[in-house]
């Protein structure tokens, strides 16, 4: 399989506690995104990487929330302390290609309860 | 206003109906844009690109109003399979770079 995976499919954790995510890209993809989605909404961009670069972090991601893509490969998400508000659908997706013509190849994502 | 705008519906229609989703963008810089296509419970799949000239794939016609800041989807002959979500993804520029904003979806139902 040569798509975008996601490691877990599902989380299950209790308020306070912290959780990390993993993503692995298309392996020629230079470009990674993360972005959350919830019930009735549209993905909604959290933050990309250039290679191992962070280039952007939305304005709406707290400081719970942080990205690494050390090698510039495989990528993870953690979130510290948990709230319930962060229950949601993390999708990872990655692309190749000039900016402003990006064409995102989505994995199957992971589905966060915060209990 | 928000970037991205969509009518979320669901759009009922009758299998072979022809359906027109619109969606509105609030950055009248933005230089790219698609739509996506999104199962229940599945990731979001690309669909097509919008070019400005319109292009057409199969059943599928889309096209874009610069001037007014909309892009469309044609949808015709509707398959039940053709039952999903439509996402409408317009890139934003922020701080020098550029990122792509998906609006909420339209959601489609094809009956039989």
């Amino acid at each position: 399989d040569t798509g975008v995976s996601q490691d877990p499919r599902h989380k299950i954790t209790k308020r306070g506690q912290n959780v990390t995510f993993r993503c692995d890209p298309i392996s020629e993809h230079n470009r990674l995104y993360w972005y959350r989605q919830t019930l009735g909404q549209g993905p909604e961009f959290l933050t990309y990487f250039q290679n191992e670069a962070q280039l952007e972090k939305s304005r709406l991601l707290s400081d719970r929330f942080s990205a690494e893509r050390p090698k510039g490969s495989f990528s993870t998400l953690e979130i510290q302390r948990t709230e319930q508000g962060d229950s949601a659908m993390y999708l990872c997706a990655s692309s190749f290609g000039k900016a402003t013509n990006e064409k995102l190849f989505f994995g199957s994502g992971t589905q966060l309860s915060v209990l | 206003r928000k970037e991205v705008e969509q009518d979320p519906g669901p759009f009922n229609v009758p299998e072979g109906a022809t359906v027109a989703f619109n969606c509105t963008y609030s950055n009248s810089a933005s230089q790219s844009f698609f739509w996506y296509r999104q199962d229940c419970r599945k990731e979001p799949k690309l669909l097509m690109s919008v070019y400005s000239s319109g292009n057409e794939d199969g059943r599928f016609t889309a096209q874009l109003n610069r001037a007014s800041q909309y892009i469309s989807l044609l949808i015709r002959d509707s398959k039940l399979s053709d039952s999903a979500t439509y996402l409408c993804v317009v890139n934003m520029e922020s701080s020098g770079y550029s990122t792509l904003t998906f609006g909420k979806g339209t959601m489609l139902l094809v009956s039989p």
